[in-house]
């Protein structure tokens, strides 16, 4: 079955770091990969999406590539403000059919000034 | 547009008391998810709708949870008798059809079962 495996949080830095969020997949097929985040006390909403392999998502300073070939879809920003601090969840779609997402099990990150 | 919209934000029960959990999508959108989150067990899909019909509802957990939607723009979630397990917070979400379709999120409702 689909599944998705985030790296473990919380993931604590200074603003103005380099963030990277590990993201890897299993599912067969060509998914859909999405990355949402969801602020303090809010629902999830979505940050970037990449529909094919190689494609690039980016939404707000944050990027993260399709890699058929390594099944990841990594997220990153160059540099963190302290209202980046959320949870992040990867997740995907399957490409046959309607399916629902299959998310990961959410990152938290806290950006201190 | 107003989002999806959920309602209560906030219920705290006593165990065995019956619990409704209330969703408003957004107008147009013809599927309707109802998620569970907890720490331990992170986002759980428990049903989805589609044009007010339930298709997958594999991930109810038991059947004291029941959910309807009598309508395009409403639907419920309750939880009859409600145990403290069930304490989490409750999301319900809207898209338009189609593979790869975004899901929009209600803010939740967080429930609480003493």
């Amino acid at each position: 079955g689909n599944s998705v495996t985030q790296m473990e949080g919380p993931v604590t830095l200074s603003e103005e770091a380099f963030l990277t969020i590990n993201c890897t997949y299993t599912a067969t097929g060509y998914p859909s990969l999405f990355w949402y985040v969801q602020y303090p006390g809010e629902g999830l909403q979505l940050l970037l999406k990449a529909t094919k392999a190689d494609d690039k998502g980016s939404n707000k300073g944050f990027e993260a590539t399709y890699r058929k070939e390594t099944t990841s879809f990594h997220l990153e920003k160059g540099s963190v403000q302290v209202s980046d601090s959320a949870v992040y969840f990867c997740a995907l779609i399957r490409d046959s059919g309607y399916s629902t997402l299959t998310f990961g099990k959410g990152t938290m990150l806290l950006v201190s000034p | 547009d107003a989002g999806v919209i959920q309602s209560p934000r906030h219920e705290v029960t006593e165990m065995g008391q019956e619990v409704t959990l209330r969703c408003k999508p957004i107008s147009g959108h013809d599927y309707l998810f109802w998620y569970r989150q907890t720490m331990m067990r992170g986002l759980e899909l428990l049903i989805y709708f589609n044009n007010n019909v339930p298709i997958d509802d594999s991930g109810m957990p038991e059947d004291r949870f029941s959910a309807k939607m009598p309508n395009a723009s409403f639907s419920t979630l309750k939880i009859q008798p409600s145990e403290p397990r069930d304490s989490a917070v409750y999301f319900c979400a809207s898209s338009l059809g189609g593979k790869g379709n975004i899901q929009y999120f209600g803010a939740g409702t967080r429930l609480s079962v003493l």
